[in-house]
């Protein structure tokens, strides 16, 4: 069974910028969590989506914002990037039963510059 | 406030020397524990799930156990393999809402 994928793997991005990440789960998960991931802060709850809807909100600004597609897939997009947005942005895909073990993937590490 | 909090930040352990990571919590009212393994440039790793105090798991050279404010993740007699972040976390309520602990950054070395 292949694992969660995220695409790109390295993003540079300058401030004022936006960018999209991409996350597709494993396969018949209907669940996709976004968690953001920093040195000072840890691993953070960004959203989840299950079907095509999302559930739960973590404590992020407006700029951050998701989606998921009807085949579970999901995007995440920020906008007007600013310098502490750095950090490395990790999706997760679960069967979507609630309070379940998640599977992460690799993830995507942003840099602003 | 729902909080997670690891112990200690760092372990350094020679090969063979066992060793207990700690995980305390405080949530309204807990969920399941998480505990999962993270090396550099990739995603956590699941490891074990606990929903109740008393609760045990086991899994090659790791145990996890859980009581109603913290939970251990034993080691015994490491191998440099063994060597990454484990995390702790909990769910506190809402739907795959992980709440993360800073981590306990762990190196076995031969």
């Amino acid at each position: 069974k292949a694992g969660v994928t995220q695409t790109p793997r390295y993003l540079i991005k300058t401030r004022g910028q936006q960018v999209t990440l991409s996350c597709s789960p494993i396969s018949g998960h209907r669940s996709v969590s976004w968690y953001q991931q920093t040195p000072g802060q840890g691993l953070q709850f960004l959203f989840e989506y299950f079907s095509e809807t999302q559930r739960n909100k973590g404590n992020f600004p407006g700029r951050f914002s998701g989606r998921q597609f009807s085949n579970s897939r999901s995007e995440m997009n920020v906008s007007t990037l600013e310098l502490g947005d750095s950090a490395l942005y990790l999706c997760a895909s679960g069967p979507g039963q609630g309070n379940e073990k998640l599977f992460f993937g690799s993830g995507t590490q942003l840099s602003v510059l | 406030e729902d909080q997670v909090t690891q112990s200690p930040e760092a372990l350094r352990l020679q090969e063979g020397e066992s060793s207990s990571l700690n995980c305390s919590y405080t949530v309204s009212g807990l969920r399941g524990l998480f505990w999962y393994r993270q090396d550099p440039g990739k995603g956590p790793e699941f490891l074990f799930t606990l929903y109740s105090a008393g609760e045990e798991k086991e899994k090659e050279r790791l145990k996890a156990t859980l009581t109603k404010k913290e939970s251990f993740l034993h080691i015994t007699a490491p191998k440099p393999e063994d060597s990454a972040t484990y995390l702790c976390a909990v769910y506190p309520g809402g739907y795959n809402k992980l709440i993360f602990g800073a981590g306990t950054r762990l190196a076995v070395h031969p």
